[in-house]
């Protein structure tokens, strides 16, 4: 059974960066194909996409937010880690981690809010 | 980018009721496309996957259709616990994109 975990901070300074962990089980990040993913869900409004890192190490991240992302693994853990610089209270969001195969996105984590503000 | 054009944004219907949602992609994203749901506070939860297989676990009154730009849920006889927002998700190229949403609520 693959689940996933999100954890960190619940409530970030504006400027601060922002670093939230995703703890899975029941699959691997060194299995051809597998990847895990992060999406955010500000109160009220639709999901977006933020970033993915692949078993090889391939990361992709959202245009919209490239310069301000980071997403790394520590496969002997079973983690993966964001990273959002100079956060804003927009990016004030509930945000989730993913299990990524080819059919894409199967099972999300239960999510962590985040709230940006002074 | 790829838009995901999801309509209608938001519908009322009443128990027992065939609801359609329907995602337009704003070019062609073969069938990488994913149906979720999502009720208040949870997480989505996939419904369907490569554009028609049913997610194991998921009820059988939900089906997927489409492929290429247009693609349809649809729940063929609405019950209580489908009362949710559902999204379609595709992941044909990067960066992936949702589309905005449907609110199915009780009319």
């Amino acid at each position: 059974q693959i689940t996933l975990k999100e954890s960190g901070p619940t409530l970030v300074k504006p400027t601060q960066t922002l670093t939230l962990t995703c703890t899975f089980s029941g699959f691997s990040l060194s299995t051809r194909g597998v990847g895990v993913g992060w999406i955010r869900q500000p109160p009220g409004e639709a999901l977006e996409w933020l970033a993915l890192i692949y078993w090889d190490d391939v990361k992709r991240y959202s245009p919209s937010l490239k310069s301000r992302v980071t997403i790394t693994k520590d496969t002997s853990k079973n983690q993966v880690v964001l990273t959002v610089t100079n956060m804003d209270p927009v990016d004030t969001a509930t945000y989730y981690c993913g299990h990524k195969t080819y059919y894409g996105v199967d099972v999300w984590g239960q999510g962590t809010t985040v709230t940006v503000s002074s | 980018d790829i838009q995901m054009t999801q309509s209608p944004s938001s519908l009322s219907a009443s128990v027992g009721d065939r609801v359609t949602i329907t995602c337009r992609a704003s070019q062609g994203i073969r069938n990488d496309l994913g149906w979720y749901q999502q009720t208040p506070g949870k997480a989505p939860k996939r419904l369907i996957y490569a554009a028609s297989t049913l997610q194991s676990g998921a009820p059988l009154r939900f089906s997927g259709s489409g492929s290429g730009t247009e693609f349809t849920l649809t729940i063929s006889s609405l019950q209580p616990e489908d009362f949710a927002t559902y999204y379609c998700l595709q992941h044909n190229s990067y960066p992936l994109t949702f589309g905005g949403g449907t609110k199915v609520e009780i009319k």
